[in-house]
C-alpha cells in the first residue's frame, strides 16, 4: 500500500499566523490523464472529515480562501495564510490513484 | 447538498456481524457519477478504506484486502441507502465507521471523496 507521511504531526499556532503541513507519498500521485489525485481534509473535534482541497490545489466549495494546496508528484503542502480558531483539528492527506486509497497519519493543529 | 445519515448498533459481540446503514439525501445511490464508500477510523490503524459499491449499468463492488472476504457492501435503490456488513468481527474491528460519497462529476478518473456521514462508533466486545 502507498504510505502517506505527514509532517509535522502536531503544531501550535497563534491566531492570525500562518501554518503549513507537508505530505509525502511513497509513489507519485500523478496519473497519465494529467491529474494528481491528492486530497486534504480537516476533521474538527467530534466531527467527520471534511474535504478542503481536491487534486492538490483546488478548494472545495465553501472552503475559505486562506486554505491553499500545492505540490506535485509525491510532495505536497497545505497552507493556511492566517489561522483562525475554527481551524483547530486534525488534518489528513489522502491519495486515491493507487488502490487501496490511503491516508496520512494526521497532523493536529492547536490554536494558542 | 448531499447528506449521509448513518444508523446501526454501537456494540457487537465478537464473531458476530456488524451491520450499518447509510441513508442518502441529495443524490441517488444509483448515480453513474458516484460511488458509495465505507471508511473506518481507529487510534491503531488511522483512517482505513473498507470498500465501496457503484452502479454503471450494473452494480460493482470493490473491497479492501485488509478486510477481505469478511466485508459486503450493498445498496437498496428503493430506499436510496447503502449498507456495510462486516462478518466475524473481532476486538480490533472496534472503530468509528463512516459512510461517504466518491464523486466523479468533474471527469476525474479516480475517487474524490467529498461528503461523509456523521460516523458510528462500533465497539466489539462481549
Amino acid at each position: 500500500d502507498i504510505v502517506m507521511t505527514q509532517t509535522p504531526l502536531a503544531l501550535s499556532v497563534t491566531p492570525g499566523q500562518p501554518a503549513s503541513i507537508s505530505c509525502k507519498s511513497s509513489q507519485s500521485l500523478r496519473h497519465t490523464d494529467g491529474r494528481t489525485y491528492l486530497y486534504w481534509y480537516l476533521q474538527r473535534p467530534g466531527q467527520s472529515p471534511q474535504l478542503l482541497i481536491y487534486e492538490v490545489s483546488n478548494r472545495f466549495p465553501g472552503v475559505p480562501e486562506r486554505f491553499s494546496g500545492s505540490g506535485s508528484g509525491a510532495y505536497f503542502t497545505l497552507r493556511i495564510t492566517r489561522v483562525e480558531p475554527e481551524d483547530a483539528g486534525l488534518y489528513y492527506c489522502m491519495q486515491t490513484i493507487h488502490r487501496p486509497r490511503t491516508f496520512g497519519q494526521g497532523t493536529r493543529l492547536e490554536i494558542k | 447538498q448531499v447528506r449521509l445519515q448513518q444508523s446501526g448498533p454501537g456494540l457487537v459481540k465478537p464473531s458476530q456481524t456488524l451491520s450499518l446503514t447509510c441513508d442518502i439525501s441529495g443524490d441517488s445511490v444509483s448515480s453513474k457519477i458516484a460511488a458509495w464508500t465505507w471508511i473506518r477510523q481507529s487510534p491503531s490503524r488511522g483512517l482505513e478504506w473498507l470498500g465501496r459499491t457503484y452502479y454503471r449499468s450494473k452494480w460493482y463492488y470493490d473491497y479492501a484486502e485488509s478486510v477481505g472476504s469478511r466485508v459486503s457492501i450493498n445498496a437498496d435503490t428503493s430506499k436510496n441507502q447503502f449498507y456495510l456488513e462486516l462478518r466475524s468481527v473481532r476486538p480490533e474491528d472496534t472503530a468509528v465507521y463512516y459512510c461517504a460519497r466518491d464523486d466523479y462529476a468533474s471527469g476525474n478518473y479516480f475517487a474524490q471523496t467529498d461528503f461523509w456521514g456523521q460516523g458510528t462508533l462500533v465497539t466489539v466486545s462481549s
